[in-house]
């Protein structure tokens, strides 16, 4: 079974400084891992989608880079602001399941 | 495209009635998803379907969760009778997958209080 972790639980930073989201899985037969953001009480927005095949996949300030050998992604956010505070799940697909993380809570402070 | 639609937003009902839970996918997506989300266990899928058809229902807690698909456009999951444990946030998520595999699109989900 896929098992997802992510580290941080929670991260508060001053505004401009840069984020650093880890996820690790175990299983390293994926076809995709997706990055998703999720604001209090509302749905999942995807972020990333990197494919097995691929080291990074960057949008605007994103990049999310993927080691699948190891089982690892990183998600870096560039010069952070107060609207990217929300909760970023890290998920990994096999065959067609997806299996998530806990999420990282992050809070950007102005 | 509007995105993945879901109906209702929100639901609080009593300990024993049947919940409804609706979900249109984007048109053109070849499966769509049901997930759980709890502050205890996190996303948890609890079935999928693949052109209308179940794959796999592992997921799905107990005889009193069923979902259906009767068509490309329209699912139901139903819950009978509920139970207050059942009150959780609950995902459709559609997607295009490919060979390669593609990325799966969220709707903004049913959150179930149940009394």
């Amino acid at each position: 079974k896929q098992e997802v972790t992510q580290i941080p639980a929670a991260l508060s930073v001053p505004e401009g400084e840069n984020l650093v989201l880890n996820c690790s899985f175990t299983d390293s037969a994926i076809y995709n891992l997706q990055w998703f953001r999720q604001d209090p009480g509302k749905g999942l927005t995807s972020l990333l989608l990197i494919q097995s095949s691929q080291r990074e996949q960057t949008s605007g300030r994103l990049n999310a880079s993927l080691d699948k050998s190891s089982g690892r992604s990183t998600l870096y956010i560039a010069a952070s602001q107060p609207g990217d505070s929300a909760t970023y799940l890290c998920a990994v697909r096999n065959d067609y399941k997806l299996s998530f993380g806990a999420g990282t809570t992050v809070t950007v402070r102005a | 495209d509007a995105g993945v639609i879901q109906s209702p937003r929100h639901e609080v009902t009593e300990m024993g009635q049947e919940v409804t839970l609706r979900c249109k996918p984007i048109s053109g997506h070849d499966y769509l998803f049901w997930y759980r989300q709890t502050m205890m266990r996190g996303l948890e899928l609890l079935i999928y379907f693949n052109n209308n058809v179940p794959i796999d229902d592992s997921g799905m807690p107990e005889d009193r969760f069923s979902a259906k698909m009767p068509n490309a456009s329209f699912s139901t999951l139903k819950i009978q009778p509920s139970e207050p444990r059942d009150s959780a946030v609950y995902f459709c998520a559609s997607s295009p997958i490919t060979r390669v595999g593609g990325a799966q699109y969220f709707g903004p989900g049913t959150r179930l209080l149940v009394l």
